[in-house]
């Protein structure tokens, strides 16, 4: 079946710091791959997505790019502020199917 | 913008209580879908409807039951809950299957 592995976390950096929060999956075929973010009592967005193999997602300054070669689709942003901290979540879809990794939560301080 | 819409936001409810929770999406998709989030956890699916039929139940306890009236509209009847229901209850739809978009969420607990 399908699966979605994050980084362990959780990740506390101070702002303006540089973020990578890695992803990697396995799945039957070629699945969509996405980010969402679920900040503190809300419901998930969608962050970014790339449907096919080094397609680069971006939005508000986060990038993923999916490497079919290394089957990762890492987030990074090059300064994360205050506002970032949330949970993000790493998600692909075979046949249908979302299938989530575990969740990695982000706090930045000031 | 995509939206989803869910109401209510909180809903307290006894053990012998029926309540639902309702979902509303403008945007023409044509799958919706239930999901239960436990705090600090993934979402897990419930359940997919498609063209307004249900396409997908992940074994959940008959406790609770989707209904689709409309292609804009989808329902969580929920019934003889147990406190170990309460979550943070997703609505999300999608026009392909694949880009999945998701309201706010209800939150739900059981008493």
């Amino acid at each position: 079946g399908n699966s979605v592995t994050q980084m362990e976390g959780p990740v506390t950096l101070s702002e303006e710091a540089f973020l990578t929060i890695n992803c990697t999956y396995t799945a039957t075929g070629y699945p969509s791959l996405f980010w969402y973010v679920q900040y503190p009592g809300e419901g998930l967005q969608l962050l970014l997505k790339a449907t096919k193999a080094d397609d680069k997602g971006s939005n508000k300054g986060f990038e993923a790019t999916y490497r079919k070669e290394t089957t990762s689709f890492h987030l990074e942003k090059g300064s994360v502020q205050v506002s970032d901290s949330a949970v993000y979540f790493c998600g692909g879809t075979s046949y249908g199917k979302l299938t989530f990794g575990q969740g990695t939560i982000l706090t930045v301080h000031p | 913008d995509t939206e989803v819409t869910q109401t209510p936001k909180h809903l307290v409810m006894g053990m012998t209580n029926k309540k639902s929770l309702k979902c509303e999406q403008h945007m023409g998709h044509r799958a919706m879908y239930w999901y239960k989030q436990k705090a600090k956890k993934p979402p897990e699916l419930m359940f997919v409807y498609s063209y307004e039929k249900l396409s997908i139940n992940e074994s959940v306890p008959s406790r609770f039951s989707p209904e689709c009236p409309n292609s804009s509209l989808l329902n969580l009847h929920l019934h003889a809950l147990q406190p170990e229901d309460s979550a943070l209850y997703l609505c999300a739809s999608s026009q392909d299957g694949n880009t999945i978009y998701f309201g706010e969420g209800s939150w739900l607990t059981v008493v």
